[in-house]
């Protein structure tokens, strides 16, 4: 039962550098998210997908890319790391309205951009 | 204006007592609204939903929704040393299926429990 898997849990990445944060979850879920949450601060909205193929742009996308070839995998990839992008990641998925209603969350991936 | 906003506190109750964490949002059309707890390290942690106006209790906890007022609440009765954490009042934004399940956070409360 292992809900939603993010790898990486710690990464140091050098200012230019770029890498790729992987997210899967087995509960075939459609909705799929990306939050970043900056240390005192709440969960900000990076990057979202409602299915295999489709994706939208959260409230903080800028240096963000994303895709969702299949339903289980939403990579989240950095390119050109500034410190600015230093915070802890949080992968999650939605079970849907009619499905319990619930968001399940991975534990995190932590980056330090240096 | 935040769309979500928390006193960020730290808020200090005394074991035993009521913790009462309040949030405030500003857009009348919110239709789901959340308390999650995060514990230090860790991601957050369901502990309420609440989707209609008035009360909702679950055990200790119990969370309170004022549309009109656009303020929700969260109560913790007998407080307990392992209830200090970060609580975060969370909500989707836009009516019917629009919201795709996106949550908008507020910044989180710190709540400590003393002995």
């Amino acid at each position: 039962n292992a809900g939603v898997t993010q790898t990486p849990k710690f990464r140091i990445l050098k200012i230019g550098q770029s890498m790729t944060l992987q997210c899967t979850q087995d509960m075939n879920h459609n909705y799929m998210y990306w939050y970043r949450q900056d240390p005192g601060m709440g969960l900000k909205l990076i990057y979202y997908s409602v299915g295999a193929g489709i994706t939208d742009k959260g409230e903080v996308p800028n240096g963000y890319n994303v895709s969702r070839s299949t339903t289980e995998d939403f990579p989240l990839r950095l390119e050109l790391a500034a410190p600015s992008q230093t915070s802890v990641y949080f992968c999650a998925s939605y079970s849907g309205v009619l499905s319990g209603n619930t968001i399940y969350f991975g534990e995190g991936s932590w980056l330090t951009v240096v | 204006q935040k769309e979500v906003e928390q006193n960020s506190g730290p808020l200090s109750v005394p074991e035993g007592a009521i913790a009462s964490l309040n949030c405030t949002y500003s857009d009348r059309g919110s239709q789901s609204f959340f308390w999650y707890r995060q514990y230090s390290g860790k991601s957050p942690e369901l502990i309420m939903s609440i989707y209609s106006n008035g009360d909702k209790e679950d055990g200790r906890f119990t969370a309170q929704l004022n549309k009109a007022s656009q303020y929700v609440s969260l109560l913790i009765r007998d407080s307990q040393p392992s209830d200090s954490a970060t609580y975060l009042c969370a909500l989707t934004l836009g009516a019917g299926g629009t919201s795709y399940g996106k949550l908008t956070f507020g910044q989180g409360t710190i709540l400590t429990v003393h002995p």
